[in-house]
């Protein structure tokens, strides 16, 4: 089945502890990108990938870092967690580019203490 | 950037129409529309490339006016399974990809 995977679904930390969220896709899309949705402010880009050691900055990337070493994987990385990341995550993938039908992942819930 | 949606919210009864406008004050080259129901993540429902198209499925269709930088999405006769937030999304500059803020529907019986 095609879809895009994401891990945790929901994970509560602590400010200061280094987390992972796995993103992984089965489409072989070239382009991923992760949303962060906050109620009221709707889903702002994070960062995106173009493909295998492509990425770019979204419209809000401070405090996340991402990879992309592979093309169906698509991590997004938070160094040093604080409370104002409390969030709903998700990762998308596309065929090609940005202008193609983004499928998303189910989401991840994270909250930081 | 983040494109401008139109109403916030908005409460049918069922076999009624809405129409949803997103606009923005950066050229488009695209706009894509997604419905998401609560607790689930977007799902796409259509896209609109430059050239001020028209495209529709079923009861659901949508306008691309590329000279005003706008877009609506008309949902006609609506059926309670319309209910959700929809966004309209927007490629601006490169593959750089904005959301709108969301419109939020419910269909009631």
């Amino acid at each position: 089945e095609a879809q895009v995977t994401q891990n945790p679904r929901y994970l509560i930390t602590v400010t200061g502890k280094k987390l992972t969220v796995t993103c992984s896709q089965n489409m072989n899309h070239e382009y991923m990108s992760w949303y962060r949705q906050d109620p009221g402010l709707g889903l702002r880009q994070i960062y995106y990938s173009m493909n295998v050691e492509v990425t770019d900055k979204g419209d809000v990337p401070e405090g996340y870092k991402v990879s992309r070493k592979e093309k169906r994987n698509f991590p997004l990385i938070l160094e040093s967690p604080s409370p104002n990341q409390t969030s709903l995550y998700f990762c998308a993938s596309s065929p090609g580019q940005a202008r193609n039908e983004q499928f998303f992942g189910p989401g991840t819930r994270l909250t930081v203490l | 950037q983040q494109p401008v949606q139109s109403p916030q919210a908005v409460i049918l009864r069922e076999g009624e129409d809405a129409v949803i406008n997103c606009s923005s004050s950066k050229a488009l080259y695209s706009v894509h529309w997604y419905r998401q129901k609560h607790g689930e993540a977007p799902v796409f429902l259509m896209i609109l490339l430059k050239g001020g198209e028209q495209k529709g499925h079923d009861k659901i269709s949508a306008s691309f006016n590329e000279k005003k930088q706008q877009s609506s999405l008309y949902l006609t006769a609506s059926q309670l399974s319309y209910s959700g937030t929809y966004f309209c999304g927007t490629e601006i500059t490169g593959n750089q990809f904005y959301f709108g803020t969301g419109t939020s529907l419910t269909v009631i019986p």
